[in-house]
């Protein structure tokens, strides 16, 4: 079965353009997460879903982020306009609710100059 | 606020060493879990404890709950290079939804 999907695996952007990482969940799980990876911070939950509802949001570190998921095997995180700063490996991951594992895609390395 | 805190951030030794990480917190957590990513790829599960107290072995991997479930160590037997890689830990957060607070990690390095 294939795992977590996302696209793009790598992203060069120059500041001030939008964005668009999207992620498609394994096929069944009904919860979703988007995570921002740095060396300064680390891994940082910046929202998840259950059912395709935000659940908590609270990490989303400024309204220039967005996320939507509008069906169960589609989510995509916009960035508008983006920063410098915002340079990071950005994962999305899926669970199952209930189950205690998270898979994870192999992320997108997100560079904007 | 959870927190989860690593340690040690580094870690570089010989392959046939032993090595322990640890993860501490103020907080209780209902579970605890260790992933192992490795460089361009998302992390992956190695374990989940929740009883306080309780003890998984995965090969040479021994992982080991707090009584108080506030910390957790990761210990690996006879290291070797295959072993090289971030060591995350995670516990599960209030609110339900399996939603994970990670700490900062642990970069194990292995040299042949």
């Amino acid at each position: 079965d294939a795992g977590v999907i996302q696209s793009p695996r790598h992203e060069v952007t120059e500041m001030g353009q939008e964005v668009t990482l999207r992620c498609k969940p394994i096929s069944g799980h009904n919860s979703l997460f988007w995570y921002r990876q740095t060396m300064m911070r680390g891994l940082e939950l910046l929202i998840y879903f259950n059912n395709n509802v935000p659940i908590d949001d609270s990490g989303m570190p400024e309204d220039r982020f967005s996320a939507k998921m509008p069906n169960a095997s589609f989510s995509t995180l916009k960035i508008q306009p983006s920063e410098p700063r915002d340079s990071a490996v950005y994962f999305c991951a899926s669970s199952f609710q209930g189950a205690d594992t998270q898979y994870f895609g192999p992320g997108t390395r997100l560079t904007v100059l | 606020t959870q927190l989860l805190e690593q340690s040690p951030q580094f870690l570089s030794i010989q392959e046939g060493e032993n090595l322990t990480v640890y993860c501490n917190s103020s907080s209780v957590f209902s579970s605890l879990q260790w992933y192992r990513q490795e460089p361009g790829e998302g992390p992956v599960l190695l374990v989940t404890v929740v009883t306080g107290g309780e003890v998984k072995k995965l090969k040479r991997l021994t992982f080991q709950f707090g009584d108080a479930r506030k910390d957790s160590s990761l210990h690996i037997t006879a290291a070797q290079p295959g072993d090289t890689g971030l060591y995350l830990c995670a516990g599960e957060a209030s609110g339900g939804y399996n939603k994970l607070i990670f700490g900062a990690g642990t970069r194990l390095a292995v040299h042949p």
